[in-house]
């Protein structure tokens, strides 16, 4: 499974667009790359899926370069209820443990 | 959200006693999985089942047994609990179906501290 880089920490305002970026420079070529979050004393929780290009769903959007070296999980007018850590992961093949590294800790402040 | 139950919630316990907790789905997801959650590292995998009566180690497997009798249910068993396993442990499930890529779905956490 190829290893993320994410930022550690973020802040942000309410009604803020939030990017995260993932780092995934050895992404294999069936690696899809996924994002899930996690609210304290709480499991992580799925947020959005993709393989290249752009996913949109209710929640965020998923941009992938061309590369695939990157991607960028943007969150639209954050809210406090946004404030949680959201974890980058790359994988193909189903049913294989997923690796978390240690997320991105976003702070929404009113 | 997935029908995932983790027992007990919470739970306290003495250095050298046996501690089992449980994960029960009812979503008849095939794969079922452990993890471990302390801070400054994350999640990591103890031990995952691809089916019944089938299991593998993860990351931190030492310290730990699992056992999966039934589909529905996940059982982390610690032999003799020490300080250091004193974590938040999370139940996971995904459906893997062939061809597709790893959703997981997680359980509430258990809460376990080692005295």
């Amino acid at each position: 499974l190829a290893k993320t880089t994410q930022p550690i920490s973020m802040d942000s305002y309410e009604g803020q667009e939030v990017n995260i970026t993932c780092s995934h420079n050895n992404i294999a070529t069936n690696d899809y790359i996924t994002w899930y979050q996690q609210f304290p004393s709480q499991g992580p929780r799925f947020i959005i899926q993709g393989y290249k290009t752009k996913v949109t769903n209710e929640v965020a959007s998923l941009f992938i370069p061309a590369d695939r070296k990157s991607s960028t999980l943007s969150l639209p007018r954050v809210s406090l209820s946004d404030t949680a850590v959201y974890y980058c992961l790359v994988g193909d093949q189903a049913g294989t443990a997923l690796i978390f590294g240690k997320g991105t800790t976003l702070s929404v402040s009113s | 959200d997935a029908g995932i139950t983790q027992s007990p919630r919470h739970k306290v316990t003495e250095t050298g006693t046996p501690v089992t907790l449980r994960c029960h789905q009812t979503e008849n997801h095939r794969y079922m999985y452990w993890y471990r959650q302390d801070p400054g590292h994350g999640l990591r995998l103890i031990h995952y089942s691809y089916g019944v009566k089938d299991t593998d180690k993860g990351e931190v497997s030492d310290g730990y047994s699992v056992s999966r009798s039934k589909t529905e249910d996940f059982l982390l068993t610690l032999e003799s609990a020490t300080s250091s396993q004193t974590s938040v442990y999370f139940c996971a499930i995904s459906a893997a179906t062939s061809g597709s890529t790893d959703t997981q779905y997680f359980g509430p956490g258990t809460r376990l501290t080692v005295l």
